[in-house]
């Protein structure tokens, strides 16, 4: 079955400075990749997904950015960061084919303070 | 626009009843549907999932339910245990494509 790392467990980071979130993914080749945001008291949003090395979907107009450098790396990145980009992230990834399901990693706790 | 709704903020259950967590969506395109259980500040886990082609999928405790023509999904857990006490996540899937939709979640909480 498939690993995900997520790094790190937690993120205090000031308003205006830079964001990189890594995921890396164990146990599959090609796998599907995404990035979730769980707001406070809120459900799961994708922000992004990609199907493959260098191929982004962006879901939501934002502040964030990501990227696949690697097929099983997946980023998550800001130049600037808002109050409003807090909250808990995601990576999840899943084996290419019909009706299979996403793993998740940990999860990473950002506060933008 | 919310394709996913779990209208149910929080449901309470005494240990060894049953939990029925709800969950409707509006896409008819949708032909997929996985729940997940999630603790705070870990990663939701999947439990379950059902395809369009089914109305139910039993795996141990746990039994999900689909209603096409209602777009209506219900997750069963029989008997509940206080170690079932988590937020859960109701998602689904369009084909052709990559993407699963979540829902809103729903707290449960099994009282011992």
């Amino acid at each position: 079955s498939q690993t995900i790392h997520q790094w790190p467990a937690t993120l205090v980071q000031p308003v205006g400075s830079p964001l990189s979130l890594e995921c890396t993914v164990e146990g599959t080749s090609n796998p599907n990749l995404y990035w979730y945001r769980q707001a406070a008291g809120r459900g799961l949003q994708l922000l992004f997904y990609s199907v493959g090395i260098g191929q982004i979907s962006s879901e939501v107009p934002q502040n964030l950015s990501a990227s696949r450098p690697q097929d099983r790396q997946f980023i998550l990145s800001s130049k600037k960061l808002l109050l409003s980009d807090s909250g808990f992230y995601l990576c999840a990834s899943r084996v290419t084919g019909v009706n299979t399901e996403a793993f998740f990693g940990q999860g990473t706790r950002l506060t933008v303070v | 626009d919310q394709q996913v709704k779990q209208n149910s903020p929080s449901l309470s259950v005494q240990e060894g009843r049953i939990s029925i967590l709800n969950c409707d969506y509006t896409n008819s395109m949708f032909d997929y549907f996985l729940w997940y259980k999630k603790y705070p500040a870990e990663g939701p886990t999947f439990l379950i999932s059902i395809s369009s082609i089914k109305d139910k999928n039993e795996d141990g405790r746990f039994t999900v339910f689909l209603n096409k023509s209602a777009k209506h999904l219900s997750l069963h857990i029989v008997p509940s245990q206080p170690g079932d006490s988590a937020v859960y996540f109701c998602a689904a899937s369009e084909a052709g494509t990559y993407k699963y939709i979540f829902g809103t979640g729903t707290r449960l909480k099994v009282l011992a």
